[in-house]
């Protein structure tokens, strides 16, 4: 059962673009939600998350927009660079558990 | 400091053969997570240490896998006769305690199963 479903599963957005990718969770129980980023023959690292207490939260470029009541969010990369070219994987979980679902992953590719 | 360190980096094995897989997570971290990247599949939980217990091992796919960890530190998980649908990336990750914590990663093991 995906708890936890990302879509596209592969993105190509042109240099200086915004690139988007959604998720949409089932277990209303899930109280954080993080984003990482995986470069390729590398584990992947926290990019950054969210509490469903605020409905956006923004570092740099990189801003997560979040629908409670949807239970979905997304992950958008304004400006994107081929830098930020990776997999990115959204998560779910709740407070004290310690089990992360994790989304099947989106392929980003930017092109110059 | 030193990050989560995992090895081998790869390992190729015959079908049926068991193997070992090591994780040696950030001093002071002590939880400990194993996930499968498999192609197209994301990435599956399998199991999580909270100090050398495991609370959660529900993502185990079978009785041929099998985890422990010593000392609150080390872990090794273990594939006993291996088969090709165990190829994949198998990483590692540890964090201070709970899950809204940062998890850090290992760079994995690439386990190819012939």
């Amino acid at each position: 059962q995906q708890q936890v479903k990302q879509s596209p599963q592969s993105l190509i957005v042109q240099k200086g673009g915004i690139s988007i990718i959604n998720c949409a969770y089932e277990n209303t129980a899930f109280d954080y939600f993080p984003w990482y980023q995986q470069f390729p023959g590398k584990g992947p690292a926290l990019l950054i998350a969210i509490r469903p207490d605020v409905s956006e939260k923004k570092e740099g470029r990189f801003t997560i927009s979040f629908n409670k009541s949807a239970k979905q969010f997304s992950l958008h990369i304004m400006d994107s660079q081929p830098g930020d070219s990776a997999t990115y994987f959204c998560a779910a979980t709740r407070g004290g558990y310690q089990k992360v679902t994790f989304g099947i992953g989106t392929k980003l590719q930017v092109i110059p | 400091g030193a990050g989560v360190s995992q090895s081998p980096s790869n390992k190729v094995t015959e079908k049926g053969k068991d193997v070992e897989l090591r994780c040696d997570p950030i001093s002071g971290h002590t939880a400990l997570y194993w996930y499968r990247q498999s192609l197209g599949q994301g990435l599956e939980f399998l199991i999580y240490f909270q100090g050398n217990s495991a609370p959660d091992k529900s993502g185990l796919p079978s009785d041929r896998f099998s985890a422990e960890r010593t000392g609150g530190s080390v872990s090794t998980l273990t594939i006993q006769r291996t088969q090709q649908e165990d190829s994949a990336v198998y990483l590692c990750a540890s964090s201070f305690g709970v899950a809204d914590n940062e998890q850090f990663f290992g760079p994995g093991t690439r386990l190819t199963v012939l």
